[in-house]
C-alpha cells in the first residue's frame, strides 16, 4: 500500500529535550516536505526537500532541521523543543513541488 | 510568508445543504488544489485544476478555476455528515514555486 507514515503519532516532551520525527514514503517521490497545523493557521511548511542531499527552508524553519541521506526517508530533527513549537506536525511527498502531495497521519507534539 | 485567503474560516450546516467555499490570490497562479483533512488524519486530495475556467467534479463535489486565474471555488452538493472536516485550497504560481495554502474551511453538519 502506497503510504506516508510517521512516528511517533502523539509525543509529550520538556523544553530542551532534542527530539525526532521520523516520515518515510514508499512511493519512490523525489519531494517531501514538513508541515505544522495550528489553529487557524492551516498548514505552514517547515522544511522541504527537491531530492537526496536538497533540503531548503519553508514558511517557519526557525528551530528545526531535516536531512535527506536517503529518498524514502526525511526526518524532523528539534534540537530544542520549546513550548511554541506544540502543534500538529504532517510530512508529505509528492512527484514534484506542484504535484498532488500524500500527507502521512499527523504527529501530535507536546512541549512542556 | 504568502497566504491564500480562504473563506469562509468555518461553516455551520444542515445535512442536505448546498455548501461553497472559495480561495483568493493577489498572484496568478496555474495551478489550484483542494483538499480534505478528516478529524485526526492528513488532508487527502480531492480535485486538482491547471486550467484557468476549468470546471472538475469529484462526485458531489465540484471545483472551479476562476477565470483571472486569482481564484477558485470548492462547491458541494447534498452535504452529508461524512463531509464534516478542515477543506484547504492550495495553489502554485508556477512550477519553480512551493504550493501556498488557505487557512481552511472547517465544515460542521448541525444536528
Amino acid at each position: 500500500e502506497a503510504q506516508v507514515t510517521q512516528n511517533p503519532r502523539y509525543l509529550i516532551t520538556v523544553t530542551g529535550k532534542k527530539l525526532t520525527v521520523t516520515c518515510s514514503q514508499n512511493m519512490n517521490h523525489e519531494y517531501m516536505s514538513w508541515y505544522r497545523q495550528d489553529p487557524g493557521l492551516g498548514l505552514r511548511q517547515i522544511y522541504y526537500s527537491m531530492n537526496v542531499e536538497v533540503t531548503d527552508k519553508g514558511d517557519v524553519p526557525e528551530g528545526y532541521k531535516v536531512s535527506r541521506k536517503e529518498k524514502r526517508n526525511f526526518p524532523l530533527i528539534l534540537e530544542s523543543p520549546s513550548p511554541n513549537q506544540t502543534s500538529l506536525y504532517f510530512c508529505a511527498s509528492s512527484y514534484g513541488q506542484g504535484r498532488e502531495q500524500f500527507f502521512g497521519p499527523g504527529t501530535r507534539l507536546t512541549v512542556l | 510568508g504568502q497566504q491564500l485567503n480562504q473563506s469562509p474560516q468555518s461553516m455551520f450546516i444542515q445535512e442536505g445543504e448546498d455548501v461553497s467555499m472559495n480561495c483568493t490570490s493577489s498572484s496568478i497562479f496555474n495551478t489550484w488544489l483542494w483538499y480534505k483533512q478528516d478529524p485526526g488524519e492528513g488532508p487527502v486530495l480531492l480535485i486538482a485544476l491547471y486550467k484557468a475556467g476549468e470546471l472538475t467534479s469529484n462526485g458531489r463535489l465540484t471545483a472551479q478555476f476562476g477565470t483571472t486565474r486569482k481564484d477558485s471555488f470548492l462547491n458541494i452538493s447534498a452535504s452529508i455528515p461524512s463531509d464534516v472536516g478542515i477543506y484547504f485550497c492550495a495553489g502554485q504560481v508556477d512550477s519553480n514555486y512551493q504550493l501556498i495554502w488557505g487557512a481552511g474551511t472547517k465544515l460542521i453538519i448541525k444536528p
